[in-house]
């Protein structure tokens, strides 16, 4: 098992519907973060949180930590929204080590059609 | 500072070649890390380093890849005697130390194997 699933695997929406895609993790986490990879590759850093809820544009990201899931959603979507949406958490290390390490889900594929 | 910059963007070589991709960080960024993502997947954790000290690698590092940042500044990622299985998308990251504004990704180098 995975140590970050995500799901859906894939989401197809229609422009304009309220989009939720959700992460669930099994360790210690110092951070979690959302990323928005394109076609080409190149990552994009949404969010990063430990707890509560934040707000960026059309973009809220929620936490739980106790339940150790959270939730990227997307209001009003558009067809510029299309990309994949990675989930990834910072783990918390809690006798040395080190927290460089992201470990990620493998996204979601999100397609919205005009 | 135009972000993180990774060349070349794209890489076609035969197997049992040699490879060298670079990343150029953040200037102001000390924390400096190398991930693989294979095709459908979410990227993997290979490296990283904190100014010119590698601090952490991965498994997934066989002894035939090699990453330096010999001034702590740009760094470099080589692949020796390639495989085909090394085809993938090889992205470089950077953060400060106290990751208090996230990671901030390059655009990534496709490698192919032929």
């Amino acid at each position: 098992k995975n140590e970050v699933e995500q799901s859906p695997q894939n989401l197809t929406a229609q422009e304009g519907e309220f989009i939720t895609i959700n992460c669930s993790y099994s360790v210690g986490i110092s951070a979690l973060h959302w990323l928005q990879q394109h076609p080409g590759g190149g990552i994009v850093s949404l969010f990063m949180l430990s707890s509560g809820k934040k707000k960026h544009g059309r973009l809220i990201a929620t936490i739980n930590i106790q339940e150790k899931h959270s939730s990227l959603h997307i209001t009003a979507s558009h067809p510029r929204d299309s990309a994949v949406y990675i989930c990834a958490v910072s783990p918390y290390m809690v006798y040395g080590g080190s927290q460089g390490n992201l470990i990620f889900g493998k996204g979601t594929k999100l397609s919205v059609k005009p | 500072d135009t972000g993180v910059s990774q060349n070349p963007r794209h890489k076609i070589t035969k197997r049992g070649q040699n490879v060298t991709f670079r990343c150029d960080p953040i200037s102001e960024h000390n924390r400096l890390y190398w991930y693989r993502q294979t095709l459908g997947q979410g990227p993997e954790f290979l490296t990283y380093f904190q100014n010119e000290a590698q601090l952490e690698k991965s498994r997934l590092l066989s002894d035939r890849f090699s990453a330096e940042r010999p001034k702590g500044s740009f760094s470099t990622l080589e692949i020796q005697r390639t495989e085909q299985g090394d085809s993938a998308m090889y992205l470089c990251a950077s953060s400060d130390r106290t990751l208090r504004n996230g990671y901030t990704f390059g655009s990534g180098t496709r490698l192919t194997v032929v």
